[in-house]
């Protein structure tokens, strides 16, 4: 079973325009990461936000985090047409220890 | 620095025959994970190695699944017999002890399996 849910499932956006992704879970984690995904690639680690962190940042991305609704959400500034990608939210459960990956939210960015 | 290795990268193969993914981790990773992806399931965790030895392997399908890692650099994936439900595409990822915990994964370019 999957252990996050992410929302949208699909974003089209213009160049230069902001993107935000949701991502919701199930079970009590030490962590959430989010992951990209260029088609037929895999996948590559982005950032990561511990559970006793509310926001992080690197570069364009923006990443916040809110335990008590078990949602976190990825901000991408200022996107760019090589931002094109799918993004997986992913987190440990703290019952399993085990690294489970949402469905992805597939990002089309628009030249 | 080469990353984490894949072969093949593509198989088309008829159902009933043997499939047998290979994956080589990053040199110095303890921990090797077999995840599949498809459309309908995404992404889930099949198997994963500590220091050669599976943990865990409550994510293999059925029986016709088996992975084993002889040494630290060597890991298989192997469908026998292989059905049409099986085609997908298998990542293989690894990180170290300190990456397991906090879930930094560096995954491979996958191989595409498609049974026909």
């Amino acid at each position: 079973s999957q252990q996050g849910e992410e929302d949208p499932q699909a974003l089209s956006i213009q160049e230069g325009e902001n993107a935000t992704m949701n991502c919701s879970y199930k079970t009590s984690i030490n962590n959430l990461q989010w992951y990209r995904q260029n088609s037929g690639r895999g996948l590559v680690h982005l950032i990561l936000i511990r559970s006793n962190e509310r926001e992080k940042h690197s570069g364009r991305l923006r990443v916040t985090l809110d335990t008590s609704k078990k949602s976190s959400s990825l901000l991408i500034t200022a996107s760019r047409a090589a931002d094109t990608a799918s993004y997986f939210c992913a987190s440990i459960s703290s019952n399993t220890g085990k690294l489970i990956f949402g469905q992805g939210t597939t990002l089309q960015v628009k030249p | 620095d080469a990353g984490v290795i894949q072969s093949p990268r593509h198989e088309v193969t008829e159902m009933g025959q043997e499939v047998t993914l290979r994956c080589k981790p990053i040199s110095g990773h303890d921990y090797l994970f077999w995840y599949r992806q498809t459309m309908m399931r995404g992404l889930e965790l099949l198997i994963y190695f500590n220091n050669n030895v599976p943990i865990d392997d409550s994510g293999m399908p059925e029986d016709r699944f088996s992975a084993k890692m002889p040494n630290a650099s060597f890991s298989t994936l192997k469908i026998q017999p292989s059905e049409p439900r099986d085609s997908a595409v298998y990542f293989c990822a690894s990180t170290t002890s300190g990456g397991h915990y906090t879930g930094e994964l560096f995954f491979g370019e996958g191989s595409r399996l498609t049974v026909l």
